[in-house]
């Protein structure tokens, strides 16, 4: 069935340091892949999403990459700062009234 | 102004009752959706609607009905909650359907005891 799969579970940082989120997808007619933020009690939010004919975008610190072959998707974010912590969800959509999530990560960016 | 709102933010509930949560977007979307999170943080589609029609029952247990008035609304009925109900349920809205950003809204913290 449908599955996307997310790595790593949590991930702790230094304040400056990268963060990198990967995710993985099973369904090859997927054509779209956003990122979304989900802070301590309010709803996720996105941030940046990829369409399946684009390898690569970028907005300001955060960036994401597509390879499509290997059904592999990642979000970047760099110079990371103490309100990037949050849980970030990846998840893909074949554009049918669906989006299958990851199974989140939460990332937690230390003073 | 709210984009996408939910009421009750929170609903604490015995076993076997029965429960609404509201939902309403005004961003004049055609499709709006009810997810599931559960207590790992897992976000789970439940149900898919576009332009008031049913578009996805995720294998959701009939115990829940949503019912779609009108495109800008869709609310989430519950009859005989279970324990096992107990989650954060999530309403979204999207312009189409077609894969563009889902707008979510804050969540219903639903605790059955």
């Amino acid at each position: 069935g449908e599955n996307v799969e997310q790595h790593p579970s949590t991930l702790s940082v230094q304040e400056g340091d990268s963060a990198v989120i990967k995710c993985t997808y099973s369904d090859s007619a997927s054509n779209y892949f956003p990122w979304y933020k989900q802070e301590l009690g309010k709803g996720p939010q996105l941030i940046i999403d990829i369409r399946s004919n684009v390898g690569e975008k970028k907005d300001q610190r955060i960036a994401v990459t597509l390879n499509k072959t290997a059904k592999h998707f990642s979000l970047h974010i760099t110079e990371t700062q103490p309100e990037d912590s949050a849980v970030y969800f990846c998840a893909a959509s074949r554009g049918t009234y669906k989006y299958i999530f990851g199974t989140g990560t939460r990332l937690k960016v230390l003073a | 102004d709210t984009a996408v709102s939910q009421t009750p933010k929170y609903l604490v509930t015995q076993m076997g009752n029965d429960k609404s949560i509201k939902c309403e977007q005004n961003l004049g979307h055609d499709t709006m959706y009810w997810y599931k999170q559960d207590s790992k943080k897992f976000l789970k589609i439940m149900f898919s609607y576009n332009n008031k029609e049913l578009i996805i029952n995720e294998t959701v247990p009939n115990r829940f009905s949503p019912k779609s008035p009108d495109k800008a609304h869709l609310n989430l009925h519950i009859n005989s909650l279970e324990l096992g109900d107990s989650a954060v349920y999530f309403c979204a809205s999207e312009s189409q359907g077609v894969g563009t950003e889902a707008f979510f809204g804050q969540g219903t913290r639903l605790t059955v005891v």
